[in-house]
């Protein structure tokens, strides 16, 4: 699985777009970006994931770079709630081995 | 309905004692897992069943015994428990051992202080 580069944290203020980036300048063609959250004391979420094209669903959207070699989680409006620890993880989807591999990620601190 | 539960939440004992923590996910999720997050907020795997077969085991001490029952229990038996062993271990689940595209879902941990 490619390796992932996430800065330790990032501050936004609540109601605006928070944009947390991640680095997987190793990633190979066939390994999709999947990101994953885990709010204090909870278990980690699930909140997107994408190939080459960009996503949305209803938590967040996903920019992937032409390259591949980057990518921007996107939470459109902040809330308090969205204050967690966001992991970028990049792997094949139908890998053997079935296991996440979980870097530092990003404490991302959502203020009123 | 919680999708993954584990039990308990919260786990206190002493050095030596052997333990038990139980999970159970009503997802029809053909495998499940355990993963430790230490101190450091880490999270690692430790083991994987594919219904109720051993799929990955990641060098965990062997104090550490999984149990699956049937696939939608996945226990973690844990064997003269030492002061290292403090930790939070969620338990989790997947559609298959192949990695499905919606991911894993989480149980909510639960956090073991051995004194």
């Amino acid at each position: 699985d490619a390796k992932t580069t996430q800065p330790p944290s990032m501050d936004c203020a609540e109601g605006r777009a928070a944009n947390l980036p991640c680095n997987h300048s190793t990633i190979s063609g066939n390994e999709y970006v999947y990101w994953y959250r885990q709010i204090h004391s909870q278990g980690p979420q699930y909140i997107i994931h994408g190939l080459k094209n960009n996503e949305t669903n209803e938590m967040a959207s996903l920019i992937i770079t032409e390259d591949r070699k980057s990518s921007t989680l996107i939470l459109p409006h902040a809330t308090l709630r969205d204050t967690a620890v966001y992991y970028c993880i990049v792997r094949v989807p139908s890998s053997n081995t079935g296991k996440l591999i979980f870097g530092q990620g990003t404490t991302l601190q959502v203020k009123p | 309905d919680t999708a993954v539960s584990q039990t308990p939440k919260y786990l206190v004992t002493q050095m030596g004692n052997d333990k038990s923590i139980k999970c159970e996910q009503n997802l029809g999720h053909d495998t499940m897992y355990w993963y430790k997050q230490d101190s450091k907020k880490f999270l690692k795997i430790m083991f994987s069943y594919n219904n109720k077969e051993l799929i990955i085991n990641e060098t965990v001490p062997n104090r550490f015994s999984p149990k699956s029952p049937d696939k939608a229990h996945l226990n973690l038996h844990i064997n003269s428990l030492e002061l290292g062993d403090s930790a939070v271990y969620f338990c989790a689940s997947s559609q298959d051992s192949g990695w499905r595209l919606y991911g894993y879902t989480f149980g909510s941990g639960t956090r073991l202080t051995v004194v």
